[in-house]
């Protein structure tokens, strides 16, 4: 079985100012991770996806993570946010390459 | 081209009733999922479709849910006997196969079980 953790709830943060969002999981297998996006009423969109190979993943709109296994993690960053940036952000993780086991979402509120 | 597309965007129903809700997949992909997000939470996996058949149903929380995808493509989830604790948000997705796809998803059907 596999879980995922998303220590953040909320994280306010000015607009060009950097961001990290946390994402640790937990799996007896081998795990692919997923950031999935969801904007103001629409639906959930792809970040980003690590499968396999650099552990370091480029995504969308500059978005960024990091694949550790030691530390189990798979932490979202982006160097410069805008106010387009404003949603709620899930990370997920799938260790048979079929169903997601999603977190709790971190909602990212960009300020002025 | 077309995304996933459900119906209703939203559906308020009376304790006890029974819903379908429906999902248009992209055409061609074979795999479907379904999912559910209550207030404040993350999508919850609820049932997973290869093909017709159902290739994973262990996240049906009860036999009041069941869903079907008779020719592959649109499916419909049904719940009987509706309670107050099935108001969410349910979430399709679909995605072209087995494997570590990207699942596309729909809008979501809001479900309000008054």
């Amino acid at each position: 079985a596999q879980s995922v953790t998303q220590l953040d709830s909320q994280v306010p943060v000015f607009e060009e100012a950097p961001v990290e969002l946390r994402c640790n999981y937990s799996s007896s297998v081998s795990v692919y991770l997923f950031w999935y996006v969801q904007y103001p009423n629409q639906g959930l969109q792809l970040l980003l996806k690590y499968l396999s190979g650099s552990t370091l993943v480029k995504g969308i709109n500059g978005f960024e993570a990091e694949f550790n296994k030691s530390q189990t993690s798979f932490h979202l960053r982006k160097p410069s946010v805008h106010i387009s940036d404003t949603a709620e952000y899930f990370c997920a993780v799938s260790g048979n390459r079929e169903k997601l086991t999603f977190g709790t979402g971190t909602r990212l509120t960009i300020i002025p | 081209g077309a995304g996933v597309s459900q119906t209703p965007s939203n559906k308020v129903t009376e304790k006890g009733k029974y819903v379908e809700l429906r999902c248009d997949p992209i055409s061609g992909h074979t795999a479907l999922y379904w999912y559910r997000q209550s207030l404040g939470q993350g999508p919850e996996f609820l049932i997973y479709f290869q093909g017709t058949g159902a290739a994973d149903d262990s996240g049906l929380p009860n036999d009041r849910f069941f869903a079907v995808r008779p020719e592959g493509s649109v499916s419909t989830l049904k719940i009987q006997r509706t309670e107050r604790g099935d108001s969410a948000v349910y979430l399709c997705a679909s995605s072209p196969g087995q494997g570590p796809y990207e699942q596309y998803f729909g809008p979501g059907t809001r479900l309000t079980v008054t």
